[in-house]
């Protein structure tokens, strides 16, 4: 099983800032297949990133991923107040599908 | 798309429920369907996974023997049968639509399911 450890944990930041969460795979993820989702308080979460680095639709371009092999990241590039949230990645490269234990996103 | 989950609810452990999501806005019998529950303990995990005839099914160890996934086709509708309720399912239960090659682009509101005495 891959696992896959987000940093930080939380991150507090401010409106406008540029955020960077860290997401670190156990084992090779096979072909980059690692997506992102940002989940709202009491909401399901939302697709943003596929494929390491491809946008979901109707994802605002702030929001960017990178990466290969077994390191990731996701950018938010400047800040906007609805982007305070958890996120998390998931690997869908081997099986079974895994998720990180998310970044709290919050305002500072 | 749209999906809506329903049938949660609380359960004495060993007991039974089921959940149904009902799609729509998209070709339902083309589509990988998944369930993944988000619990205190183990966060999101996908529980289980049927293709868009039902003939490929896959179960997280975690539920395999217990819990059982179906679909109909013709009315649009997914299913989880969970039995064997344990404490630790308690979780949300989301349906999710698989994107393509295993990542989740749509996703419902999610069904609270609560296993206690």
């Amino acid at each position: 099983e891959i696992v896959l450890t987000q940093s930080p944990g939380t991150l507090s930041l401010s409106p406008g800032d540029r955020a960077t969460l860290s997401c670190r795979a156990s084992q090779n993820v096979r072909n980059d297949y690692l997506a992102w989702y940002q989940q709202q308080r009491g909401q399901a979460p939302r697709l943003l990133i596929y494929g390491a680095s491809y946008r979901a639709s109707d994802i605002p371009d702030r929001f960017s991923g990178s990466g290969s092999g077994t390191d990731f990241t996701l950018v938010i590039s400047r800040l906007e107040p609805e982007d305070f949230a958890v996120y998390y990645c998931q690997q869908y490269g081997g099986f079974p599908r895994t998720f990180g234990q998310g970044t709290n996103l919050e305002i500072k | 798309v749209q999906l809506v989950e329903s049938g949660g609810g609380l359960v004495q452990p060993g007991g039974s429920l089921r959940l149904s999501c009902a799609a729509s806005g998209f070709i339902f019998k083309s589509s990988e369907m998944n369930w993944v529950r988000q619990t205190p303990g183990k966060g999101l995990e996908r529980v289980s996974y049927i293709s868009s005839g039902g003939s490929s099914i896959f179960y997280a160890d975690s539920v395999k023997g217990r819990f059982t996934i179906s679909r109909d086709n013709a009315k649009n509708l997914l299913y989880l049968q969970m039995d064997s309720l344990r404490p630790d399912d308690t979780g949300v239960y989301y349906c999710a639509k698989e994107g393509g090659y295993g990542y989740f682009d749509h996703w419902g509101q999610g069904a609270l399911v609560t296993v206690s005495s």
